[in-house]
């Protein structure tokens, strides 16, 4: 079983739509991250949490929302969903700043999600 | 804040070494990273180099920072088929990592 996951993997749906997407990780990290992919765009930094209790935004936040309901789940949401937010998106999870860690990200498989 | 930039594709002929090359803009960034992506899964960690460090090398994989440029490249030996995917840059920023636009590497035979 993978360690980060994801669901939906894939979801179309209309403008105007709510949606959320889900991840729950079996890693034991303290941090998860919502990015989303675009072609030619590389990955750009929606939301970030570094424990239950702190919530911050990264680079493209409007439009979107976060819940961190548990240190295992982070769960996204877009409350009217339009076109531009077609993307894939991923979730994310490290284990913190201590003195052995690199900071490197564990990714899960991802959720494309197609607006009309 | 910071700004990582890479190429968007880069062909090689199986058998050659394949060079990526990255720019970041954060002198403070702690670590660089080399993630790839394959075909419709998720970025996985390819290498890493810390701050204070010249060089890197694993096995086919070599990574070169020179800080003073801001400058970050990874060298792949003897590239296969195998090694198509989009490969991103990505550097440490003040507890974030931020991630290039990935170049593809495509394999011609």
């Amino acid at each position: 079983d993978a360690d980060v996951t994801q669901t939906p993997r894939n979801r179309i749906t209309k403008t105007g739509k709510r949606i959320m997407l889900e991840c729950s990780q079996t890693k034991g990290h303290d941090r998860m991250y919502w990015y989303r992919q675009d072609p030619g765009l590389g990955l750009r930094l929606i939301y970030y949490s570094f424990d239950v209790k702190d919530i911050n935004k990264g680079e493209i936040s409007d439009g979107y929302s976060v819940s961190r309901q548990a240190q295992a789940k982070f769960s996204l949401s877009l409350e009217s969903a339009i076109p531009n937010q077609t993307a894939l998106y991923f979730c994310a999870t490290s284990g913190g700043q201590d003195a052995l860690d690199t900071g490197e990200l564990f990714f899960g498989e991802g959720s494309r999600l197609t607006v009309l | 804040g910071e700004d990582v930039e890479q190429s968007l594709f880069l062909s090689v002929r199986e058998g050659d070494s394949s060079v990526i090359n990255c720019t970041y803009t954060d002198s403070s960034s702690t670590y660089l990273y080399w993630y790839k992506q394959e075909p419709g899964a998720g970025l996985q960690l390819l290498t890493y180099i810390f701050s204070n460090m010249d060089m890197k090398q694993d096995q086919r994989l070599t990574v070169l920072l020179n800080k003073k440029d801001k400058h970050l490249s990874l060298r792949i030996a003897d590239t296969q088929t195998g090694d198509s995917a989009i490969y991103f840059c990505a550097a440490s920023s003040a507890s974030k990592i931020i991630f290039g636009s990935g170049t593809r590497l495509s394999i011609r035979p």
